[in-house]
Parts: structure tokens; sequence; C-alpha cells
């Protein structure tokens, strides 16, 4: 199956300071990825759907200003999330969908622990 | 009403049962249907896929989808202690090019 990296796996930081997290489509081109955040024993809240080349696409209720997206190519696919603070610790989870997949299969990155002090 | 909804666990099974894990959906213009496993504290991947009404089996995982009734399951036979994770029931309607709507999960606990 398609292959979806992400970097960091986890990350502690002070409030107040940014934190950028990596996706990159390994072994093909995605031209959409989507990034979620999950917080424990719930489930995945799908946040935004960047789009190589345009503006991603925020959900309801989520912050553009405060969680950058940038798509500047098809392997790759940052979240920044701006001026960190405690409310924004959680697992941050990104995918993508392989091209010619049928039924618009997600694979998904390992995932990064933000910590946020 | 949640748009995809799934038993709410957790669902402990000893070991060799069989696993049966329920999801309804909303949207009756949904077209694909996953199931995804994850473990605490690592990302989902995804287990089964299915399309058309019916069962599709994959060694020891069934998945079944009745689209009249709105309701997809996940079977899983012979279960074993490495099955126990959350497993996550993922709906997509066409137009939504892969924007998955997610259930909150049911967590599965196989007793040795």
């Amino acid at each position: 199956g398609a292959v979806v990296s992400q970097h960091p796996s986890w990350v502690i930081c002070k409030s107040g300071t940014s934190v950028k997290i990596e996706c990159r489509s390994l072994d093909f081109q995605a031209t959409t990825m989507f990034w979620y955040r999950q917080f424990p024993k719930q489930s995945l809240m799908l946040m935004a759907t960047s789009n190589e080349g345009s503006k991603a696409t925020y959900e309801q209720g989520v912050e553009k200003d405060k969680f950058l997206i940038n798509h500047a190519s098809l392997t790759l696919s940052t979240l920044t999330v701006t001026s960190a603070h405690p409310e924004d610790s959680s697992f941050y989870i990104c995918s993508a969908r392989s091209p010619g997949s049928a039924g618009e299969k997600l694979f998904f990155g390992s995932g990064t622990q933000l910590s946020v002090l | 009403q949640k748009e995809v909804e799934q038993n709410s666990g957790p669902l402990s099974v000893p070991e060799g049962a069989i696993a049966s894990l329920n999801c309804t959906y909303s949207d009756r213009g949904s077209q694909s249907f996953f199931w995804y496993r994850q473990y605490s504290g690592k990302s989902p991947e995804l287990i089964m896929s299915i399309y058309s009404n019916g069962d599709k089996e994959d060694g020891r995982f069934t998945a079944q989808l009745n689209k009249a009734s709105q309701y997809v399951s996940l079977l899983i036979r012979d279960s074993q202690p490495s099955d126990s994770a959350t497993y996550l029931c993922a709906v997509n309607l066409w137009m939504n090019a892969g924007k998955s709507t997610f259930g909150d999960g049911t967590t599965l606990t196989v007793k040795p």
C-alpha cells in the first residue's frame, strides 16, 4: 500500500511557540491530504483538507490563522500550529488519498503527539 | 443524530471467538465504507473496504454492507489478543473526494 510519512512523531514545546508538522507521500503524488486531531479516547476530528497549489479548506470551528496549512508540492503538506497553548496538546494525524485507489482509501501518517507546556 | 454511529463498547471477547462490530450511517448518498484499526497511541490502518451490498471476506475479517438499512459491520473470526484495538468505521460520499466521516470507534479487547 501507499506510504505516508509524518514527522516529528512527538514534540514538546513551550506555550506561545509555533510547531511545524510535515506529512509526506513517499511513493505517490497526493493532490489532496487531510489533517486530523484526536484527543484521548475520542475519534478523529477532521481539521482541514489540504490541496496542492491552493488554499486549504478548513472545517467549521477550526481557526485557519492558528493552524496554517501549506501544500506546496505533490508530496508534502505541512501543518503549523502557531502560538501553541496547552489546549492544543493533542495527537495530530495526516492522511493522503492515493491516486487511482478505488473508493477513496486513505493512508495515514504515523501521527504527531504534541504536548504544549 | 451522529452521521456515523458505532457500538459504544467496550467489547470484550475470549480468544478464538467471533467479534462483531457494528456501524450505522445517516446519509443515504454514502458510497464507500471502510474499517480502520487503531492501536493505542498509533494512527489508524485500513483493514477493509466495501462498496456494494453483501459480504466481503479477507482472511479472518468479513465486512457486511446493507445500504437499505444503512448498516455496515465487521466480523473478526478466531479473535486473537493482537486484535485488541479500537476499530473505526468510516463512510465516504463520492462528492467529498476522500473526505471520510469517522465514527467514534469501538474498543475491542480479546482475552487470552
